[in-house]
């Protein structure tokens, strides 16, 4: 059973670019999360996707959308790049929204 | 908007001794649930506590969420290197379709 996917593994942009993150979820799981890490800090939440809506949205601005697919996978676009984007994009899954979450490897998002 | 706090921030032990952290969230939670991040990894799932008062053990760990459902701790019994790493604590607020926050987490080094 693959756990959690997310590709690319790392990506370098340069301010102003955009970006797609792309995310699948356990087998079995209907909800999908995303975070930003930055080096040293703990998960920021962005937003939550269940039934294909965005559920819950952290303190992001509207630079940050995403989408949740039929098949529950998921993506996060994120436009205009700055470099305080920079940060590691985690994605977490689980069996509705308040239950434990199981999470990807990440993304590396650099930019330039 | 709801902050969850881990004190300490960093806590250095020898090996075989015992080690504590001590999560608060500013709003009663739902459940809250730990993990556990290692250096260069992504967070993974330690455990959920749901019910007011609740203790449970995972071996060496102990979990424990408060009466008030506002804050929880984390003890590991006789540390060992393999425990090193960030722990966190997160949960999302009461209510539906609310926000998993994050701890500021406890980075734990255990030295040999």
């Amino acid at each position: 059973d693959a756990g959690v996917t997310q590709s690319p593994t790392h990506l370098i942009k340069t301010r102003g670019q955009q970006v797609t993150l792309r995310c699948s979820p356990k087998s079995g799981h209907d909800t999908v999360s995303w975070y930003q890490q930055a080096l040293g800090q703990g998960p920021q939440f962005i937003f939550q996707y269940y039934e294909e809506e965005e559920r819950q949205r952290g303190n992001f601005p509207d630079r940050f959308s995403g989408h949740q697919f039929p098949n529950y996978s998921s993506e996060l676009n994120v436009n205009a790049l700055l470099l305080g984007d920079s940060a590691l994009y985690l994605c977490a899954s689980s069996q509705g929204t308040d239950n434990e979450q199981f999470f990807g490897p990440g993304t590396r998002l650099t930019v330039l | 908007g709801q902050q969850v706090m881990q004190i300490p921030q960093y806590q250095h032990v020898q090996e075989g001794e015992d080690f504590t952290t001590y999560c608060n969230s500013s709003t009663t939670l739902s459940n809250i649930q730990w993990y556990k991040q290692r250096p260069g990894g992504h967070p993974v799932f330690l455990i959920q506590l749901v019910k007011s008062g609740e203790v449970k053990k995972q071996k060496r760990l102990t979990f424990q969420f408060g009466e008030a459902k506002k804050n929880s701790s984390l003890h590991i019994t006789a540390t060992q290197t393999t425990d090193v790493g960030t722990y966190f604590c997160a949960g999302p607020g009461s209510g539906g379709y609310q926000k998993v926050t994050f701890g500021t987490g406890t980075k734990l080094q255990v030295i040999p």
